[in-house]
């Protein structure tokens, strides 16, 4: 049972648009989420994350939407880059009850962006 | 420089051996974690360790084992009772307390199973 789905497995983009990257997740429990990059045959490296206090998170090109009614959420970048082009995870977490995130990330299947020059 | 440093990047073994993979990170992150990756399938939690000499199943335990003797170590043991081992495994470790969610991922290692 896959709590966090990533259901476009790739996405391609021109250069200097937006690329878009969609996310749900089942589990209402979950309360904070990250997205993370990886480029083939290394490790993912942490992009920006959200909590289920705010609906937006912005740093730079890259902004996470949080929408908790429809258990869904997405990664903007703008504009992007051909640098951009990786897999993005989205994964999930929970708090526990002494305000920090549980040590237990939950991962989606991953979308393949490509950013053509 | 800080990190996680994971070996060997590749390895191959025959059905029926028991092969570890190495994870080292001088972070002095608390909690260390090891994922599978396999095509389709994102990133699945194996096992994981908040302390010293404590770790937690995750996921997809079976056919694996963990030691956390070091802080700064958490070696991965995949046994020949694991059914599908060919796999892409990534080491991570993160802060215990007062985490923010952020894991620090090693580069991987490749297994291949002959």
């Amino acid at each position: 049972d896959q709590q966090v789905k990533q259901n476009s497995p790739s996405l391609s983009v021109q250069e200097g648009r937006i690329s878009i990257l969609n996310c749900d997740y089942t589990n209402s429990m979950f309360d904070y989420f990250l997205w993370y990059k990886k480029y083939p045959a290394e490790g993912p490296t942490f992009l920006i994350s959200i909590s289920s206090i705010k609906d937006k998170n912005e740093d730079g090109r890259f902004t996470v939407f949080l929408n908790k009614s429809a258990k869904h959420l997405s990664l903007h970048i703008v504009p992007s880059q051909p640098g951009d082009s990786a897999v993005y995870f989205c994964a999930a977490s929970a708090f526990t009850s002494n305000g920090g995130a549980t040590n237990k990330l939950i991962f989606g299947t991953g979308t393949l962006l490509a950013v053509q020059p | 420089d800080g990190g996680i440093t994971q070996s060997p990047k590749y390895l191959f073994r025959k059905e029926g051996q028991n092969v570890t993979l190495s994870c080292e990170q001088n972070l002095n992150h608390d909690a260390m974690y090891w994922y599978r990756q396999d095509p389709g399938q994102g990133l699945r939690l194996i096992y994981y360790s908040q302390i010293v000499n404590d770790f937690q199943k995750g996921d997809i335990a079976e056919g694996y084992s963990v030691s956390r003797e070091k802080k700064e170590s958490f070696p991965l043991t995949v046994t020949s009772a694991q059914k599908n081992p060919t796999a892409f495994y990534l080491c991570a470790s993160t802060k215990g307390t007062g985490w923010t969610g952020e894991l620090f991922f090693g580069e991987g290692s490749r297994l291949t199973v002959l």
